[in-house]
């Protein structure tokens, strides 16, 4: 069975430090790979979606950056953090057998809850 | 464009009364896909259901039930019986063409002892 795994699971940052967020999957191949971020009041915002290694597209011009250095890796990273980074950030999968379509269900990760001071 | 409306922002239930999440939806697209979620307070998303735009069959599954009407574009969710283990925020979510998960803003059950 897959299985998603996401951390830290909490992280405490100052202003202006960088991040590094994780979120590998196991149990499958090839999977399309999605960050959201998630801020106070529950709205869901999807912010990177992978369909292949290297390949990343961006839904939200941000601070945040996307990698996907491995087939079932996908890290969330800055340079420098804003007050307005924090927030619970979500990794989700699905298969990715001919990229995106609308039949995918979107399995989610436990989160990273992150708090920037 | 696409759009997902959940009207109810916070519910509150006692323990065994049966609860309905209102879920209202807006697409161009003859084919889509309709899905629910739960987020427990530990914050993970967990998938419930997934239904496609072709098949307006209710669907039950233990205490849970979905009513999906194409007529009224809603795609509701009944808790029977409800426990307190039932409190959660409740998402509902629509696929566009691109493949995106669209959300709604989300329902917060609490489902008092």
């Amino acid at each position: 069975s897959q299985t998603i795994h996401q951390w830290p699971a909490t992280l405490v940052q100052p202003v202006g430090s960088p991040l590094s967020l994780e979120c590998t999957v196991e149990g499958t191949s090839n999977p399309n790979l999605y960050w959201y971020r998630q801020a106070a009041g529950r709205g869901l915002q999807l912010l990177f979606y992978s369909v292949g290694i290297g390949q990343i597209s961006s839904e939200v011009p941000q601070n945040l950056s996307a990698s996907r250095p491995q087939d079932r890796q996908f890290i969330l990273s800055s340079k420098k953090l804003l007050l307005s980074d924090s927030g619970f950030y979500l990794c989700a999968w699905s298969e990715g057998l001919a990229g995106l379509t609308s039949t995918d269900t979107q399995y989610f990760g436990p989160g990273t809850r992150l708090t920037v001071l | 464009a696409q759009k997902v409306t959940q009207a109810q922002t916070e519910i509150s239930v006692v323990e065994k009364e049966d609860v309905t999440l209102d879920c209202v939806y807006e697409t161009r697209d003859t084919t889509y896909y309709l899905f629910w979620y739960k987020q427990p307070p530990s914050g993970e998303l967990v998938f419930l259901i997934r239904r496609n735009s072709f098949d307006e069959q209710n669907e039950i599954s233990g205490r849970y039930s979905w009513n999906f009407q194409k007529s009224t574009s809603s795609f509701n969710f009944t808790i029977t019986a409800s426990q307190v283990v039932d409190s959660a925020v409740y998402f509902c979510a629509l696929t566009s063409n691109t493949g995106k998960l669209i959300f709604g803003q989300g329902t917060t059950l609490q489902v008092k002892p």
